[in-house]
This record gives structure tokens, C-alpha cells and sequence, in this order.
């Protein structure tokens, strides 16, 4: 089946500690972006990726970073710089060149700070 | 500032307690105004794109409108299993791939 998966689906990091979220997707899509939900918040972008080997920062990239090696994998790395990273992070991919293509999005992962 | 704003923050139905949730918008330009339904620790689900003030699109018992100022989700005669967080968004003009999301409406269907 055609989707975007998204793991670990819970990730538990420890104070100063580096994590990396994992996003795939097999619905040959170009564009691939990364949220985060706070409870009673909106979805914030943190950041998004048009093409292979290239990205832009979102609203709030300070304390993460990405990489867009391949098309189908953009994974997002929770640096230790990001003071309050607890929080549920979803990955979306959209097709097409057109902005008015649709974002689809991944299960989530949830990141809790121990 | 481009700006999304739902209301109301929650809301219960008795089943087949027909209602609407409003999504209020400000951009410089709108490109398409987008809804979704999310499931408690899930990812958001699609609905529906609208384009156009004026433009309305139904899904089973779902009816999504458009004016210039806000869109409306009518839900006729909900279900418990209608029961979710619906997400609305916006996609500015000025910027073709960003969405600005609401802070959401949570919806209780009550049997």
C-alpha cells in the first residue's frame, strides 16, 4: 500500500541526548515537511523539502535539523539545543508541482524528554 | 499576518444533532483552504480542499463551505464515530507549500 510511515511511533530521550525521527514515503511525492503538535496548538512547521538535496526552514527549525538524501526518506534529528522537544512531530509528503496539491500526513511520533 | 482561527474549541452533540464548526481566516491571498480529521495520537486525516469562495464539498455526512472570510464544516446528523479533533488550514498565495494550521475543534458525538 501507498503511504507514509513514520518510527519509532514513541521516543524517549534523555537530557543533552541527539534523536533522529524516521519518515518514509512510497507515494513518489516531491515534497516532504515536518510538524510539530503541541496539546490545544496548532501544527507548526519545522521544516519542509521541495526536491532531493535541498530544504527550507519553517516557523520554528531552531534546535532541529534534516537532511533529503533520497526522495521517499526525509528524517528529522531533535538536537540537544531544542529546550522543550517534548511533543507529537508529523511528517507529511505532497505530490506535484502545484501548490494546491494536498499534504498527506504520517502516524506521528510521540517524543517525551525524561 | 496570515492567521487561522477556529472555533468553537470543543463541542458536544447528542447523536443526529446536526451543527456546524467555523474557521476563520486571514492571508494576503488565499490558494486553498484545507480540513482535516484527527483521531486522538494519530495523524491527521484529509477532507476536503477548497478553492474558491462559494465552492462546498460533501463527503458521507460532512459538507464543507467557503466564503472570503471563513469556511464552515456542517455535520448533519453525526455519528459517534464523527467524534475527532477537525483541523483546519490555510495555504497563502505567497507561499505555495506552507500550510497555517487552527488550533482545532474537538467534537464529542454522544449516543
Amino acid at each position: 500500500d501507498g503511504g507514509i510511515t513514520q518510527s519509532p511511533k514513541y521516543l524517549f530521550r534523555k537530557e543533552g541526548q541527539n534523536v533522529t525521527l524516521s519518515c518514509e514515503q512510497n507515494l513518489n511525492h516531491d515534497a516532504m515537511y515536518w510538524y510539530r503538535q503541541d496539546p490545544g496548538q496548532g501544527l507548526r512547521l519545522i521544516y519542509y523539502s521541495q526536491i532531493v538535496n535541498d530544504f527550507q526552514k519553517g516557523d520554528i527549525a531552531e534546535g532541529y535539523s534534516v537532511s533529503r538524501e533520497k526522495k521517499e526518506s526525509f528524517p528529522l534529528t531533535v538536537t540537544s539545543a531544542q529546550k522543550n522537544p517534548t511533543a507529537f512531530y508529523l511528517c507529511a509528503s505532497r505530490g506535484g508541482t502545484s501548490g494546491r496539491d494536498t499534504q498527506y500526513f504520517g502516524p506521528g511520533t510521540r517524543l517525551t524528554v525524561l | 499576518e496570515d492567521q487561522v482561527t477556529q472555533s468553537p474549541e470543543a463541542l458536544r452533540l447528542q447523536e443526529g444533532e446536526s451543527s456546524s464548526l467555523n474557521c476563520s481566516y486571514t492571508v494576503s491571498g488565499l490558494r486553498g483552504l484545507f480540513w482535516y480529521r484527527q483521531d486522538p495520537g494519530k495523524g491527521p486525516e484529509f477532507l476536503f480542499t477548497l478553492y474558491s469562495a462559494g465552492e462546498e464539498k460533501e463527503k458521507e455526512r460532512l459538507k464543507a463551505t467557503l466564503t472570503k472570510k471563513e469556511s464552515f464544516l456542517h455535520i448533519t446528523a453525526p455519528k459517534p464515530e464523527d467524534s475527532a479533533t477537525y483541523l483546519c488550514a490555510v495555504q497563502a498565495l505567497d507561499s505555495s507549500y506552507k500550510l497555517i494550521f487552527g488550533s482545532g475543534t474537538r467534537l464529542l458525538v454522544r449516543p
